[in-house]
């Protein structure tokens, strides 16, 4: 299995600066990395597909980037409504596996 | 617009069978993959499997010859099924859209399943 090594586990961070989490996958994933956001007690909420692929309706402060086995989720002038946690997932190769979570705290 | 809805029972013994109905509307179930997801205390956030377009099925080997998906197209609603259940499959099952290239682009909101006796 692919294994999706998240970091950090956690951030804080003030509103407008901005914040970066990486997502290193075990094998090579071929751009095949999405981005979520969950809020407590929500579903998770897909920003990013295909590494770099702005999903419709997400702000453009989100953006990712990244190839190979090395990936990032990076937001910009952050609002108080981005405190959440975010996940990737890998969609390459069964079983698609999820990374652990980066848990973003605005100060 | 698109909305996915899971129902289930909430309790469930162990070594009993969890049933879970996701119910769609908004587009066709022959037109995109369904997916499943569980997110538990212990492990996260964990991929289980789908059901393509064609009906087809793919599963996570985690959960070997446990876990069923299946379909009718006609009530717009997908199932899943998974046996032998142990307390550590306590959390939120989710089901959740796919469109090649896209994944899980509309969630239900998820249901909450405790294992306990």
């Amino acid at each position: 299995d692919i294994q999706m090594t998240q970091s950090p586990a956690s951030l804080s961070a003030s509103l407008g600066e901005t914040v970066s989490i990486e997502c290193l996958a075990s094998e090579d994933i071929y751009n095949n990395l999405a981005w979520y956001q969950q809020k407590p007690g929500k579903s998770p909420q897909l920003l990013i597909y295909y590494a770099s692929s702005l999903q419709d309706g997400v702000p453009s402060r989100f953006s990712g980037s990244g190839s190979g086995t090395q990936y990032s989720l990076k937001i910009n002038s952050l609002e108080s409504e981005d405190a959440a946690t975010y996940f990737c997932l890998q969609d390459s190769e069964y079983p698609y596996t999820f990374g652990a979570g980066t848990k973003l705290e605005l100060k | 617009q698109v909305q996915l809805k899971e129902t289930g029972p909430g309790l469930v013994q162990p070594t009993q069978t969890l049933s879970i109905t996701c119910t769609v509307s908004g587009f066709s179930l022959t037109s995109y993959y369904m997916q499943w997801v569980r997110q538990t205390p212990g492990k996260g956030l964990e991929w289980m499997g789908f059901i393509r377009s064609g009906g087809s099925t793919e599963y996570n080997s985690e959960f070997k010859s446990r876990l069923s998906i299946s379909r009718d197209t006609s009530k717009n609603q997908v199932f899943l099924k998974m046996n032998s259940l142990k307390t550590e499959d306590t959390g939120v099952y989710y089901c959740a859209r796919d469109v090649n290239g896209t994944p899980f682009d509309y969630w239900g909101q998820g249901v909450m399943v405790t294992v306990s006796s």
